[in-house]
């Protein structure tokens, strides 16, 4: 069975400190995707990142930037010179090959304060 | 549409009543997904549609639980006789087919039931 850990419930920074959200995930799939996404107040998973367990090359997109470790099946998420704006609940989710599910953490409360 | 349109936003409703919450996927999108997202945690996978057949259901919690998708779009999402315990927000989500990994999540439905 698949498994995800975010093991940080809640963080608060103060705006423009570095932040980074942990992942680690659980499989017995050798071909499986990991997802970052965003909740807002308003309720929407907002979809942040894609990545497959071919390609841990790691990825920065603005602001934000992921690392991906196979061997510590690690996916943690990076938030540089944090704004109020990135306040909201972070989810990490993996998918395994057969497309039909995603599977979640319990998410990290992120609180950037002015 | 543009986006995954739920029904209502939120639903309040008594203990042992009946009630039908509606996803509207995006237009050609064949993969459907139902999950669950109580207070504080991850959303759980429910139910997988792969256009009119519902390809998984093992996520779906009794036999109080149904979902239909008859002619292979909107989808409804059914419980019998609630109980306090299925309060939660319930949320869809489409891709454009099977193994894609390109969810797009709709803005969910609140349950309340009192």
């Amino acid at each position: 069975a698949q498994k995800v850990t975010q093991a940080q419930t809640e963080i608060s920074v103060v705006e423009k400190e570095d932040v980074t959200l942990d992942c680690v995930y659980e499989t017995r799939d050798t071909t499986y995707y990991l997802f970052w996404y965003k909740q807002p107040p308003s309720g929407e998973l907002v979809f942040l990142i894609r990545r497959n367990s071919f390609d841990e090359q790691n990825e920065i997109s603005g602001r934000y930037s992921w690392n991906f470790q196979k061997s510590t099946s690690s996916f943690n998420f990076t938030i540089t010179a944090s704004q109020v704006v990135d306040s909201a609940v972070y989810f990490c989710a993996l998918s395994e090959t057969s497309g039909s599910r995603l599977t979640f953490g319990e998410g990290t409360q992120l609180t950037v304060n002015p | 549409g543009a986006g995954v349109s739920q029904t209502p936003s939120n639903k309040v409703t008594e203990k042992g009543k009946y009630v039908e919450l509606r996803c509207d996927p995006i237009s050609g999108h064949t993969a459907l997904y139902w999950y669950r997202q109580s207070l504080g945690q991850g959303p759980e996978f429910l139910i997988y549609f792969q256009g009119t057949g519902a390809a998984d259901d093992s996520g779906l919690p009794n036999d109080r639980f149904f979902a239909v998708r008859p002619e292979g779009s909107v989808s409804t999402l059914k419980i019998q006789r609630t109980e306090r315990g299925d309060s939660a927000v319930y949320l869809c989500a489409s891709s454009p087919r099977r193994g894609h990994y390109g969810y797009t999540f709709g803005s969910g439905t609140r349950l309340t039931v009192v």
